[in-house]
């Protein structure tokens, strides 16, 4: 069974980077698919931030491209987010996930993440 | 503001259907597979439905999925307590040389 976890800190200060990791198990990434990045802000909706193949090939949110860098380690079986300049208005429940086609068929359970001073 | 288009709440009483819509346009549902997606209370998102018809394994027949156009309804027959929860379409959009993924605003489902 294919399962992912994000972990990262909770509590990122606004103008700092938030990172975030999922650990990939069930499943090697090397094998394919992409996999990315999704986020749900409080009490609002979904909104793709971005994703990554396993050879590197990365496609981003164009609202949110000039912050955002994904990574993938392939050695560790996990890939990464990295968001600069957080502001409020970037905490959120971020999840990762894997795509098939036009779908998303496996999420992890997410990592809420906060901006605050 | 979402470029997918969901009524904010449906609601019905236990053993009903509910229909959620899905309103896009030519650059996103017109021209691409819709998929659908359930999120309960505190946990991960499931596939519901994706290439806008199509269930999962274990997904139970009570839940359908269908396109026209540039709109996408994702039905819910035989109504349950434990599907009362958001639900989500979602799909790729296409502006000039730029794609991305895009999700529905998100739907309440409620059970009275």
């Amino acid at each position: 069974q294919v399962q992912l976890k994000e972990s990262g800190p909770g509590l990122v200060k606004p103008s700092e980077t938030l990172s975030l990791t999922c650990a990939v198990s069930g499943y090697s990434i090397s094998s394919g698919y992409y996999w990315g990045w999704i986020r749900q802000p409080p009490g609002k909706g979904l909104e793709w931030i971005g994703s990554i193949y396993y050879s590197g090939t990365k496609y981003y949110n164009p609202s949110l491209k000039s912050r955002v860098t994904l990574s993938v380690d392939t050695s560790k079986n996990q890939f990464s987010l990295s968001l600069s300049s957080v502001t409020a208005a970037d905490t959120a429940l971020y999840s990762c996930a894997r795509r098939v086609g036009a779908a998303w068929d496996y999420w992890g359970q997410g990592a809420l993440v906060t901006v605050s001073s | 503001q979402s470029v997918l288009t969901q009524p904010p709440s449906v609601s019905a009483a236990p053993g009903q259907k509910v229909t959620i819509s899905c309103s896009g346009s030519s650059s996103n549902i017109g021209d691409n597979y819709v998929s659908w997606y359930q999120r309960l209370p505190g946990a991960a998102p499931k596939l519901l439905i994706y290439e806008n018809d199509k269930r999962p394994s274990g997904i139970p027949d009570r839940f359908s999925g269908s396109k026209s156009g540039t709109s996408a309804t994702l039905g819910i027959t035989g109504l349950q307590t434990g599907d009362e929860a958001e639900y989500y379409c979602g799909t790729w959009n296409t502006i000039l040389n730029d794609f991305f993924y895009v999700f529905g605003s998100g739907t309440k489902v409620t059970v009275l």
